[in-house]
């Protein structure tokens, strides 16, 4: 079955940039999109098919998916994006989620 | 965009089957653009995708839970509902209920989904 690799965690200084990638094989033929989890919250979806963000989502969220790597990059990083964030495809019938990786703001 | 409220008990014992509802708000289960999906979370870890259905009844599950769960939709409550069958302590997690919106992916040339709306979630245990 379909596997997506994220870093459990990654560390960044407010005002910094944090970039989460998501490996698998491929993947750059697919559609990945992004989400983010506060602590005790649902999801919510930050960007969609590789590099599009919905209505509402800062343009410091941004994806790019090339060849093996999808990565998700936060600009200008803000406390409020301390969270874990989570990479997802359809492969052929099911969706595939990411381990997550967990930001957190220094 | 609709909101979401999932529904159940939140304990179930060991071999029994785990009943939940998702009840649809602000939006219509009827629409053929969307499909309506289950996401459970076991506490401190990721998103497990459960399966999703469609207002005319077409199914996806993941393959790992495919023999045990069961997805239906009610169009006249504006609901869908998930169960799991002899469950264990593995299935003790947070449960989700999520919208998928279609979308036309101009890199892939083809329709696609995401989870645009999901519901707070609610928690399950399971414990004699």
């Amino acid at each position: 079955s379909y596997v997506l690799t994220q870093p459990p965690s990654v560390s960044v200084a407010p005002g910094q940039t944090a970039r989460i990638t998501c490996g698998g094989s491929y993947i750059g033929s697919k559609s990945v999109h992004w989400y983010q989890q506060r602590p005790g919250q649902a999801p919510m979806l930050v960007v969609y098919d590789d590099t599009d963000r919905p209505s509402g989502i800062p343009e410091r969220f941004s994806g790019l998916n090339s060849g093996n790597t999808a990565t998700l990059t936060i600009s200008r990083v803000e406390a409020a994006d301390e969270a874990d964030y989570y990479c997802q495809v359809w492969d052929s019938d099911h969706w595939v989620f990411g381990g997550g990786t967990k930001v957190t703001v220094l | 965009q609709g909101q979401l409220q999932e529904s159940g008990p939140g304990l179930v014992k060991p071999s029994q089957t785990l009943s939940l509802t998702c009840t649809v708000s602000n939006a219509s289960i009827n629409s053929d653009t969307f499909y309506w999906s289950w996401i459970r979370q076991p506490a401190g870890k990721g998103l497990e995708w459960i399966g999703r259905i469609q207002a005319s009844g077409s199914t996806n599950y993941n393959p790992s839970l495919k023999s045990r769960v069961t997805i239906s939709v009610d169009t006249s409550k504006n609901q869908f509902s998930l169960k799991v069958r002899s469950v264990t302590a593995a299935d003790t997690a947070v449960y989700f209920c999520a919208k998928e919106s279609d979308f036309w992916s101009s890199s892939l040339y083809d329709y696609y989904y995401y989870m645009d709306v999901w519901g707070k979630g609610t928690t399950v245990t399971v414990s004699s």
